[in-house]
């Protein structure tokens, strides 16, 4: 069974809208909520990360919003550009397993112009 | 200048044959990994190192075996190659929160 789920599979933007990400969990222990993205060709990347002790996490233009109760999060990536096209995967862990992340099957997001 | 090196970058074997997936890090990260990322799985956790001593493993298969030689190696020997094997195997390294991957070593086994 997956522990980490994400929803859509895909998803269209048009540049300038705001693109939103989801992502569940199941397991109740995982403590640090990492985003990694990944372009064509590359590796993965931290985009952004939250521990439960917040329920928002702001970089610019990317927000996380976390609800504990209901084992949910979404990346909200405002004024979307095409820079932004890539696959997006969110990921848990336990920091008593340092960085052994367990990774969603990730969202392809793409912007258009 | 990429800071986690692997080498090769593509790698074609054969079913049954052997192969070493090299990994030198040089940001002076004493914990590394290596995942595994599929066209049918997520990314996916396979090993993790910290002052070259094995923390956990999660690959089922004992085909599968890290080598750590110096603090900031760790190559990956997989034995006896199956086509399920063929996936892209990523290195890292992390300090902190963050890991940072390498580059990747695409394996074909046909």
């Amino acid at each position: 069974q997956q522990q980490v789920r994400q929803s859509p599979q895909s998803l269209t933007v048009w540049e300038g809208e705001t693109a939103i990400l989801n992502c569940s969990y199941e397991d109740s222990t995982f403590d640090y909520f990492p985003w990694y993205w990944q372009f064509p060709r590359e590796s993965p990347a931290l985009l952004i990360a939250i521990r439960p002790v917040s329920n928002k996490k702001e970089d610019g233009r990317f927000t996380i919003f976390f609800n504990k109760r209901e084992k949910k999060l979404s990346l909200h990536i405002t004024d979307s550009q095409p820079g932004d096209s890539a696959t997006y995967f969110c990921a848990a862990s336990r920091t008593s397993s340092g960085q052994k992340l367990v990774f969603g099957q990730g969202t392809i997001l793409k912007v258009y112009l | 200048d990429p800071k986690i090196i692997q080498k090769p970058k593509y790698l074609v074997a054969v079913t049954g044959s052997e192969k070493i997936l090299i990994c030198e890090q040089y940001l002076g990260h004493n914990a590394m990994y290596w995942y595994r990322q599929s066209a049918k799985k997520p990314l996916e956790f396979m090993f993790s190192y910290s002052y070259q001593k094995l923390m956990d493993n999660q690959t089922a298969s004992s085909r599968f075996q890290p080598q750590s030689s110096k603090k900031n190696h760790l190559d990956l020997q997989i034995t006896a190659l199956k086509p399920d094997d063929s996936a892209t195997y990523f290195c890292a390294s992390s300090q902190a929160e963050t890991l940072y991957f390498g580059s990747g070593t695409r394996l074909t086994v046909l």
